[in-house]
């Protein structure tokens, strides 16, 4: 079992252009969250998808961001215009249910 | 929602000492503690958890204490080894896919 895998693990934009955030979410698993953690603190919800499903956004920005969890492929967290506070890692996390959920490595955002 | 706080921030052990990191939650209807630990660059993991069934939870040399009354848990580590080094994160959720609410970390340095 690979794990959760996330891609790219680091990702540099300039300021304006868009990042696309990729989360293949363990086999079997079909509760995927993703998590921002901005440097020395700890992390904050964005949002919880299931496939072809957003349960909970209460965390997402209300512009820009957008997150999908499509029937194949990889769970997308797309963050469009993007602006030097949008510099964090991203993690995401998935489950097999809800809960004691597992996470990736992480996407270290650097906006320039 | 839900508001975690975590102390200390920074907490400094010599080798083969024990350490605390304490957290209270706001959130009564939170009934899933988590606790998570992540090394410089790397993915936050799993360590132990508890649910509000049980107040006190062991594995080796970590348990988890948890007073539902006070809204109150704490992590404890005996016999530090140098890499227990590492950020410590409580969290808290109602569970059932809920998000987790995660403390501000706490540094734990063990010295040789």
């Amino acid at each position: 079992n690979a794990g959760v895998m996330q891609n790219p693990r680091h990702l540099v934009r300039r300021r304006g252009q868009e990042a696309r955030l990729r989360c293949s979410p363990m086999k079997g698993h079909s509760h995927v969250y993703w998590y921002r953690q901005l440097p020395e603190e700890g992390l904050k919800f964005m949002v919880y998808l299931q496939k072809e499903n957003i349960i909970d956004e209460s965390g997402m920005p209300k512009e820009r961001f957008s997150a999908e969890f499509p029937k194949e492929g990889p769970s997308i967290l797309r963050i469009q215009q993007v602006v030097r506070g949008d510099s964090a890692a991203y993690f995401c996390a998935s489950s097999p249910a809800p809960d004691g959920y597992t996470f990736g490595s992480g996407t270290r955002l650097t906006v320039v | 929602g839900e508001n975690v706080e975590q102390h200390p921030s920074t907490l400094s052990v010599q080798e083969g000492d024990s350490a605390v990191i304490k957290c209270t939650y706001s959130d009564s209807a939170s009934n899933y503690f988590p606790w998570y630990k992540q090394e410089l660059g790397k993915r936050p993991q799993l360590i132990i958890d508890i649910r509000s069934n049980v107040g006190e939870k062991k594995d080796q040399r970590i348990a988890v204490t948890l007073n539902k009354t006070a809204k109150h848990f704490s992590l404890h580590i005996t016999e530090t080894q140098p890499e227990d080094s590492a950020v410590y994160f409580c969290a808290a959720s109602r569970g059932g896919g809920n998000k987790l609410t995660f403390g501000t970390g706490t540094q734990l340095k063990v010295e040789l």
